[in-house]
């Protein structure tokens, strides 16, 4: 079946550091793939997505780039705020309504 | 905006009770979703609904129910509450947006059985 793999966590970098959270995915077909965020206390919240290969989802500075041929969609961000500070969630959806998570990767940003 | 609540953010209940969480979605949406989140785990969906009265399982169904009366409304049964579903349980709701499905999260349900 379908399946996410993203970096184990914790992350913990320094304000203003470079972030980049690895998500890789199995599917048998042409998923769309997502990131979602969780704060602290709070519910998941959809940080972006993309639809097709080479599509690239940003959102808040965070960028990430669908790519087929590693199957791979990778979250990225030049410069974190202690405020990004949360759970990141890697998932993908194959067209129908489920969608197939990953474990979540806690991030910390310290000032 | 999208809205999802969830009738409880904190819950605790005893070993073999019966169990009711409550989910509404004001949106419109004909899909509904409920998930436990777990550390190290992810969020494992447990039951899903595309329409009034229908329902499919998910990954983890054993030990719940559901129930879906209303457009609006999904509701998640633990028949005989144990100790082994302390977690923190999440409700979603979705529809075709833009070419894809979109969730939509509640705030969650911490659930602690004793």
């Amino acid at each position: 079946g379908d399946s996410v793999t993203q970096m184990e966590g914790p992350v913990t970098l320094s304000e203003e550091a470079f972030l980049t959270i690895n998500c890789t995915y199995t599917a048998t077909g042409y998923p769309s793939l997502f990131w979602y965020v969780q704060y602290p206390g709070e519910g998941l919240q959809l940080l972006l997505k993309a639809t097709k290969a080479d599509d690239k989802g940003s959102n808040k500075g965070f960028e990430a780039t669908y790519r087929k041929e590693t199957t791979s969609f990778h979250l990225e961000k030049g410069s974190v705020q202690v405020s990004d500070s949360a759970v990141y969630f890697c998932a993908l959806s194959e067209g129908a309504q489920k969608l197939v998570f990953g474990q979540g990767t806690r991030l910390t940003i310290n000032p | 905006d999208v809205k999802v609540t969830q009738s409880s953010r904190y819950l605790v209940k005893r070993t073999g009770e019966k169990v009711f969480l409550e989910c509404v979605q004001d949106m419109d949406h004909e899909n509904m979703f409920w998930y436990r989140q777990d550390p190290g785990l992810g969020l494992r969906l447990i039951y899903f609904s595309y329409d009034v009265k229908m329902k499919e399982k998910g990954d983890i169904p054993e030990g719940y129910s559901v129930s879906r009366e209303k457009k609006e409304r999904f509701s998640l049964i633990l028949e005989s509450a144990s100790t082994n579903q302390t977690s923190m349980y999440l409700c979603a709701s979705s529809s075709w947006t833009g070419g894809l499905y979109e969730q939509y999260f509640g705030p969650g349900t911490r659930l602690t059985v004793t």
